[in-house]
């Protein structure tokens, strides 16, 4: 299957300072990625999503200016959290999407990365 | 409010018992897809349904699209403890692109 790849898996940082996750799709190329933000034992929650060439969008209480993403190329989206604070420590994982063999557009396999893990001092 | 909601959140069952995971929303999907994360990983993809009260077979996994396409459920048979992580359905809005909005999830945990 496809691969989605996902840099760092873990990092820690001091408060106040910038953090980079990298989501890469090694094997084929991602026109939309999505950014997921999980808390311990809880399910996936939907932060944005990535189109190439074009901005972002976010969902509903998601800031922009906190988690900035970018999606340069069709084979890298970035998220990076801005002026982290402890609150912001949690698992992001990010996912991408082949398209559908059957048509429907929401059919194609969703693939994850491997998640990575935040932690604000 | 939570538009898929996942039920059991939490079983805790022994090897070679059967089990099944409910997932249920008051909104209709147009695809459904159920997913198994271990922990520090991200999700694996088990299945995805399209058709209402499709019925899809994975070995011992058995997974079904309600007929009105807003609910689904997944039996395990003989659980293995290489069953135990966390299940999650995840669902397409009719409508919307191609993202999903994920179930409240369910922990699994089948020991020996």
């Amino acid at each position: 299957g496809a691969v989605v790849s996902q840099h760092p898996s873990r990092v820690i940082c001091k408060s106040g300072t910038s953090v980079k996750i990298e989501c890469r799709s090694l094997d084929f190329q991602a026109t939309t990625m999505f950014w997921y933000r999980q808390f311990p034992k809880k399910s996936l929650m939907l932060m944005a999503t990535s189109n190439e060439g074009s901005k972002a969008t976010y969902e509903q209480g998601v800031e922009k200016d906190k988690f900035l993403i970018n999606h340069a190329s069709l084979t890298l989206s970035t998220l990076t959290v801005t002026s982290a604070h402890p609150e912001d420590s949690s698992f992001y994982i990010c996912s991408a999407r082949v398209a559908g063999t059957s048509g429907h557009a929401n059919t194609g396999e969703l693939f994850f990365g491997e998640g990575s893990r935040l932690t604000v001092l | 409010t939570q538009l898929l909601e996942q039920s059991p959140q939490f079983l805790s069952i022994q090897e070679g018992e059967n089990l099944t995971v409910y997932c249920n929303s008051s909104s209709v999907f147009s695809s459904l897809q159920w997913y198994r994360q271990e922990p520090g990983e991200g999700p694996v993809l088990l299945v995805t349904v399209v058709t209402g009260g499709e019925v899809k077979k994975l070995k011992r996994l058995t997974f079904q699209f309600g007929d009105a396409r807003k609910d689904s459920s997944l039996h395990i048979t003989a659980a293995q403890p290489g069953d135990t992580g966390l299940y999650l359905c995840a669902g397409a809005l009719t409508g919307t692109a191609s993202k999903l909005t994920f179930g409240t999830g369910t922990r699994l945990q089948v020991t020996l």
